[in-house]
């Protein structure tokens, strides 16, 4: 079946231009996740949605940065005018969670990811 | 917030040598995940545990986590060359977030043939 597209592939801006990642999840997948990655970095957090539920923002490093997820499905992350450190590539995941003993699964399926670079 | 330690950084072996990342938090956690990201690549699943002192094996990869569930490890018996790759904890937050994830800085591999 389809996995989680993100798209662009790859996005080359100038400084202080917007910039627009779209994120395509699996279908009926309740949770999105955006995660930023830099150049040997690990993952960090950005922002994240469960079904009709206020996101959890609490990542964004700075209000440059919004996502938006339309009817429960595609989402889109906006850089305002884009800075160089915003250079990366931005992971966008979906998952199912499911309540268990203990706790939630939560296996999450990672987009390729859109690169990201600020000229 | 929550914080998850991941050591080693970095680990070169012989093809055939075993290998092993640790994962150490200072709080206890609900949960942890393991990702595997090749070069390259994106994060992919491997595996969650949610018991203390829960044990899982696939194929060579031994999973762990501790009895505090404060710690958890992956093992990998005699390496492959395929086993290249960022190996990458994660650990959900309690409360109200439990969706939210953080990783930790993971353990690059390399094996030599």
């Amino acid at each position: 079946g389809a996995g989680v597209s993100q798209s662009p592939s790859n996005k080359v801006t100038e400084k202080g231009k917007d910039v627009e990642l779209r994120c395509d999840p699996i279908s009926g997948h309740t949770a999105l996740y955006w995660y930023r990655q830099s150049l040997g970095q690990g993952l960090e957090f950005l922002i994240y949605f469960q079904g009709n539920s206020a996101p959890d923002k609490s990542g964004l490093p700075s209000d440059r940065f919004s996502a938006e997820r339309t009817g429960g499905s595609v989402s889109t992350l906006t850089i305002q005018r884009t800075q160089q450190e915003d250079s990366a590539v931005y992971l966008c995941a979906s998952s199912f969670p499911i309540k268990i003993a203990g706790g939630r699964y939560n296996e999450q399926f990672f987009g390729p990811g859109t690169r990201l670079t600020v000229l | 917030g929550q914080q998850v330690m991941q050591i080693p950084q970095y680990q070169h072996v012989q093809e055939g040598e075993d290998f092993t990342t640790y994962c150490n938090s200072s709080t206890t956690l609900s949960n942890i995940q393991w990702y595997k990201q090749r070069p390259g690549g994106h994060p992919v699943f491997l595996i969650q545990l949610v018991k203390s002192g829960e044990v899982k094996k696939q194929k060579r990869l031994t999973f762990q986590f501790g009895e505090a569930k404060k710690n958890s490890s992956l093992h990998i018996t005699a390496t492959q060359t395929t086993d290249v790759g960022t190996y990458f904890c994660a650990v959900i937050a309690g409360g109200t977030s439990y969706g939210k994830l953080t990783f930790g800085q993971g353990t690059i591999l390399t094996v030599h043939p």
